[in-house]
Order: C-alpha cells, then structure tokens, then sequence
C-alpha cells in the first residue's frame, strides 16, 4: 500500500506562471487534506475535500488558489499568477475516516517562485 | 480559535538521555491529538495518535500522554539516538472540524 504520492517534489515558477501541485491519496482514503509550510512557520490547514466535494476550504487564500479532487484522478492544488510569497512547501495527507485513524501526509512540494 | 504550543523550540542532548518534549492546545475540546516528526526537507511521519478518550500511546521507545483537560500532552523519548535527531510535530484535531492545527515543533538534536 503506497503512501500519499506527492508530485512533483520541488518546482520552480517565475512570478506570474501557474503552479499545479498533485496529491494521490493512500488506497482506501476519501479525504484529502492540503497543508502550508512557510518558511520558519508551522503547518497551516488550507482545505479539505472528499471525492469532488470541497468540504471547507477556510484555510485558502481568496484569490489565486483552487483546488479539486476529481471522481478519477489525483487532487489538484492550482495557483495562478504566482507571487514570491508563494514559495513554500505543500504537504497533502490523507485520512480514511473523520480522522479515526489519524491523517498521513506525503512527501510535500516544495514550490520556489523566482 | 485553537493554538497549539510547543516546548521548547529546540533541544540539544548527548545520546543515550531519556527526554521529554511538551505540546500544549488552548481548546480542551479536541478529538485526538497526533505527533509527528518531520526530517530536513521531507514530509511528515506520523508516530502515535491518541484519541481523546485516551491516557497515553507506546510505540518502541516512544510514550506519549495526554491529558485532555488541562490541554497539555508530552512525548517521552527514551534511551535517544542520533537517529532521533528531527522536528518533533504536535497537532490537534477539534471536535467537528477536520483541520488539524499544528505547533510550530521542537527541533530534537541527539548528539553522538
């Protein structure tokens, strides 16, 4: 059973590109978690889906970020028009119940805007 | 609003000495609380989950306790290794909520 599969691991956009970052979740899982890492910073919850479903998404910044998490397919987190502040790492994790059984996280994306 | 604290923020000790790392959650309401340790440039690797309802989790050389109201619960290390050396991680998951909120960690180094 493979752990969240995070990719890619590092990626480099210049101000202004688009940035998509994939999760796919471990066998089994239906809910999907995306996380923030600044630099220095703890982890800050961004949002949570289930199976094209965006359950709260409290932690996105209202502009420029999206995410989604397709019937088939791993979930997306898509930032448009990058700025400098968005370099940071992306941490998805992913649980098979209301986190009965706790959250697993991947490897993260560590995204450096240039 | 649930904050989680950690300490301390870093902790240098020579091999071989049993340690304790602190975490702290200001909303008592929660409904398990997770530690993780997170090495240089990687992702997060859960170590013990304790639900609410829960005293205390072992795995090896691990221990962690919790005690729900006073919001405070501990990782014990015993017997440290230079292995061990890491970003310990504590985080909270509150009751109707699948957030989890995070400490900012305690960065563990074990010295040989």
């Amino acid at each position: 059973n493979a752990g969240v599969m995070q990719n890619p691991r590092h990626l480099v956009r210049r101000r202004g590109q688009e940035a998509r970052l994939r999760c796919s979740p471990m066998k089994g899982h239906s809910h999907v978690y995306w996380y923030r890492q600044l630099p220095e910073e703890g982890l800050k919850f961004m949002v949570y889906l289930q199976k094209e479903n965006i359950i709260d998404e409290s932690g996105m910044p209202k502009e420029r970020f999206s995410a989604e998490f397709p019937k088939e397919g791993p979930s997306i987190l898509r930032i448009q028009q990058v700025v400098r502040g968005d370099s940071a790492a992306y941490f998805c994790a992913s649980s098979p119940t209301l986190l009965t059984e706790g959250a697993f996280f991947g490897q993260g994306t560590r995204l450096t805007v240039v | 609003k649930q904050e989680v604290t950690q300490i301390p923020a870093a902790l240098s000790v020579p091999e071989g000495e049993n340690l304790v790392l602190n975490c702290s959650f200001t909303d008592s309401a929660i409904y398990n609380l997770q530690w993780f340790r997170q090495d240089p440039g990687k992702g997060l690797t859960s170590l013990l989950l304790i639900q609410s309802s829960q005293r205390e989790q072992t795995s090896g050389r691990l221990n962690a306790s919790l005690d729900k109201s006073s919001g405070r619960s501990t990782l014990y290390i015993a017997a440290s290794q230079p292995g061990d050396s890491a970003t310990y991680l504590c985080a909270v998951s509150q009751g109707g909520s699948e957030k989890l909120v995070f400490g900012k960690g305690t960065k563990l180094t074990v010295n040989p």
